[in-house]
Formats: C-alpha cells, sequence, structure tokens
C-alpha cells in the first residue's frame, strides 16, 4: 500500500487563485521531503526540498514567494501555489525520504494534476 | 550538468515481447542509476537501481546494467504482460554520499508510456 499519499489528485482553479496541495507520510516520520513538477513532455523537475522545521531550499529558477512549501511537522509537508496562473498548470509529485540502518529510501505520492483556468 | 536522456514514448508492445527502454545520462563523478515506475493512479516506484558501474539491477523480470564506458542504463525485459503498462522513469543521484544507497536528490528523464496489448 501507499507510504506516501498526496491530495488532490486533481484540482482545477481559477487564474490568480491559490491551491494547497499536501503530502503525507503515512506510517513513518520523513524530515525531508520534495516537490517536483512535471510539464507535459518534459522531465520531472526537482522544485524544492523541503525540511522539516526549517525553511525549503529551492531550485535555481523557481519562485519561493510563488510556490510556498510548509513542513511543520514530521508526517507533512504542504505547496501551495499562490496567485496561480495558466503556466502554472502541470503534474505536480512529492516525495519523501525514509531513513533506514542502511541508508535512505525515498517514497513518492501519487502526483497531482493542477489545471489553471 | 547532469542530465539524464530516455527514449520518447509511447511504446506499444503486444504481450510477450521483448522490452527496451533506452536511457543514457550525463553526470560527473559516480552517479547511481534508477528506475522508477508509476502505474496508473498511483505513485512513482522504485522498480530497480545499480550504485557502480557494471551492476545490473533486477526486479520482476526487468533488468539494467550500468554501462560506464556508454553511460547507459537500458531496461530491458524478455516477455511483457498486460500488468506491466505504466510510465517508465530513468533517474539518476547525484548524492556524491551514496552509502547504503541514498538516493539523495534524484535527476529524472521525461519518462516512457509503455502500453501492452493482450
Amino acid at each position: 500500500g501507499a507510504v506516501v499519499s498526496q491530495h488532490p489528485s486533481w484540482v482545477i482553479c481559477k487564474s490568480g487563485t491559490s491551491v494547497k496541495i499536501e503530502c503525507r507520510s503515512l506510517d513513518f516520520q520523513a524530515t525531508t521531503m520534495f516537490w517536483y513538477r512535471q510539464f507535459p513532455k518534459q522531465s520531472l523537475m526537482l522544485m524544492a526540498t523541503s525540511n522539516e522545521g526549517s525553511k525549503a531550499t529551492y531550485e535555481q529558477g523557481v519562485e519561493k514567494d510563488k510556490f510556498l512549501i510548509n513542513h511543520a511537522s514530521l508526517t507533512l509537508s504542504t505547496l501551495t501555489v499562490t496567485s496561480a496562473h495558466p503556466e502554472d498548470s502541470s503534474f505536480y509529485i512529492c516525495s519523501a525520504k525514509r531513513g533506514g540502518t542502511i541508508g535512505n529510501t525515498i517514497y513518492f505520492g501519487e502526483g497531482s494534476w493542477l489545471t489553471v483556468v | 550538468g547532469n542530465s539524464v536522456t530516455q527514449m520518447e514514448g509511447p511504446v506499444t508492445l503486444s504481450e510477450e515481447a521483448f522490452l527496451t527502454i533506452n536511457c543514457t545520462y550525463t553526470a560527473t563523478g559516480y552517479p547511481s542509476l534508477f528506475w522508477y515506475v508509476q502505474y496508473p493512479g498511483e505513485g512513482l516506484q522504485l522498480l530497480l537501481k545499480a550504485t557502480k558501474a557494471d551492476d545490473k539491477g533486477s526486479n520482476k523480470g526487468f533488468e539494467a546494467t550500468y554501462r560506464k564506458e556508454t553511460t547507459s542504463f537500458h531496461l530491458e525485459k524478455g516477455s511483457v504482460q498486460v500488468s506491466d503498462s505504466a510510465v517508465y522513469f530513468c533517474a539518476l543521484s547525484d548524492n556524491p554520499w551514496n552509502y547504503g544507497g541514498s538516493q539523495g536528490n534524484l535527476i529524472f528523464g521525461k519518462g516512457t508510456k509503455l502500453s501492452v496489448k493482450p
């Protein structure tokens, strides 16, 4: 079964509004979560690394004031797309790092399709 | 910078056909290489991985060999099934501290959609 849950799976919002996407680790604590975005026919691109209790680290070219990331607990990270525009329409997917005695494992959520109209 | 290039899809095969999905990479140092699979309506799942040259990753009948000389990590399966229909992503980790298989930050290819017909 899924160990990382992402919600919502699909969302349509009006241009200018904000939309929040949640990423939860279901049976483990994730100190680090990652947010990716995939435009049609493009690669999954890392947007930011979310660390519990601290500010997210954004990749070059990603506007931190537009894509707000909050990682307030060890099982939840949220991505808020503020003042959404049609060009923000994309597939957003999160992953969570699960620590273990032998290295780490990354688990991905199901992804969220955002359409801005 | 580091990058991953994989063959464009979609790929449509008949059941029991042989599958190859090509993947090449550009990286400095010694990255780890991964194949992820995303079944319809589900999250990305790690399919297999290889952490050093000449390593072969395998899982569920799929195989891929880390070829440093050709900077490739092609995915193969001898006989595909309808249930293999999914999107396959090749990825590399540029995390230099890869002890224990830590995946660090992943760099993905564009994904290849595979459809297997009965």
